[in-house]
C-alpha cells in the first residue's frame, strides 16, 4: 500500500523558513519522480514544484522559483521542500503526490496534506 | 502557461442522476488529462488520466472523455459518495496546471 505522510508544516513568520519531508513507503521510491501541490485556503490546486526519480531533473512554479528547493533522499525514501522568504500568499496545505512516471505532474498518490501558515 | 478552465462552477444533481463536467484548456494538451476528485478536509484523488483511463479501483460509473482541448468528466447515476470537488489538470506541458474545479452538490 503506498504511503505519504507528510510532515514540518506550521506558523512562519513573512521572510522566514521552513522544511517540508515527505516520508514515502509501499513502492520503490527512486523509480518514480515526487510532486509538491498546495492549495490555500478555500482555494483550488496549485502545482509547486517536482523531481525525478533520481533527483537530477527539477521544475518549479514561477510563484516559488528562487525562493523553495524541492529535493529527495532515495536512501531514506524522504522527499524535501525547503522554503525560504516565506510570504503570506504561501500560505496552504500543501501536499506531497507521487508521480505517475520518473517525472511528471500526473500523480496518482497523494499525502494528507501539512499545513503551513505565514503570519506575523 | 496552459489555463485550465471548468464548467459549470457548481453542478446541482440529484442523487441516481447524471453528472457531466466539463474542461477547456487554452491551448491542445492532446490527451494529457487528468481528473481528480477532492472532498472536504481530504487529499485529492486520481479519478481519470490521459484523458480516458480509469485510475486503480475507480468506479465503471466514471469515466472520461475528449482530447486536444475539450474534455469531459461524466459519473452516471450518482451516489452519495460522489458529491465532492472536481478538478482537471493538464500535464502536456509544464507547468502542470489546474482547472478550478467544479462543485457537485447535492440538489
Amino acid at each position: 500500500e503506498v504511503q505519504l505522510l507528510e510532515s514540518g508544516g506550521g506558523l512562519v513568520q513573512p521572510g522566514g523558513s521552513l522544511r517540508l519531508s515527505c516520508a514515502a513507503s509501499g513502492f520503490t521510491f527512486s523509480n518514480y519522480g515526487m510532486n509538491w501541490v498546495r492549495q490555500a485556503p478555500g482555494k483550488g490546486l496549485e502545482w509547486v514544484t517536482a523531481i525525478s526519480g533520481s533527483g537530477g531533473s527539477s521544475y518549479y512554479a514561477d510563484s516559488v522559483k528562487d525562493r523553495f528547493t524541492i529535493s529527495r533522499d532515495n536512501a531514506k525514501n524522504t522527499l524535501y521542500l525547503q522554503m525560504n522568504s516565506l510570504r503570506a500568499e504561501d500560505t496552504a496545505v500543501y501536499y506531497c503526490a507521487k508521480g505517475m512516471t520518473t517525472i511528471t505532474t500526473r500523480n496518482d498518490y497523494w499525502g494528507q496534506g501539512t499545513l503551513v501558515t505565514v503570519s506575523s | 502557461e496552459i489555463v485550465m478552465t471548468q464548467s459549470p462552477v457548481t453542478l446541482s444533481v440529484s442523487p441516481g442522476e447524471r453528472a457531466t463536467l466539463s474542461c477547456r484548456a487554452s491551448q491542445s494538451v492532446n490527451s494529457k488529462l487528468a481528473w481528480y476528485q477532492q472532498k472536504p478536509g481530504q487529499a485529492p484523488r486520481l479519478l481519470i488520466y490521459d484523458a480516458s483511463t480509469r485510475a486503480t479501483g475507480i468506479s465503471v460509473r466514471v469515466s472520461g472523455s475528449g482530447s486536444g482541448t475539450e474534455f469531459t468528466l461524466t459519473i452516471s447515476s450518482l451516489q452519495s459518495e460522489d458529491f465532492a470537488v472536481y478538478y482537471c489538470q493538464q500535464y502536456n506541458d509544464w507547468p502542470g496546471t489546474f482547472g478550478p474545479g467544479t462543485k457537485v452538490d447535492i440538489k
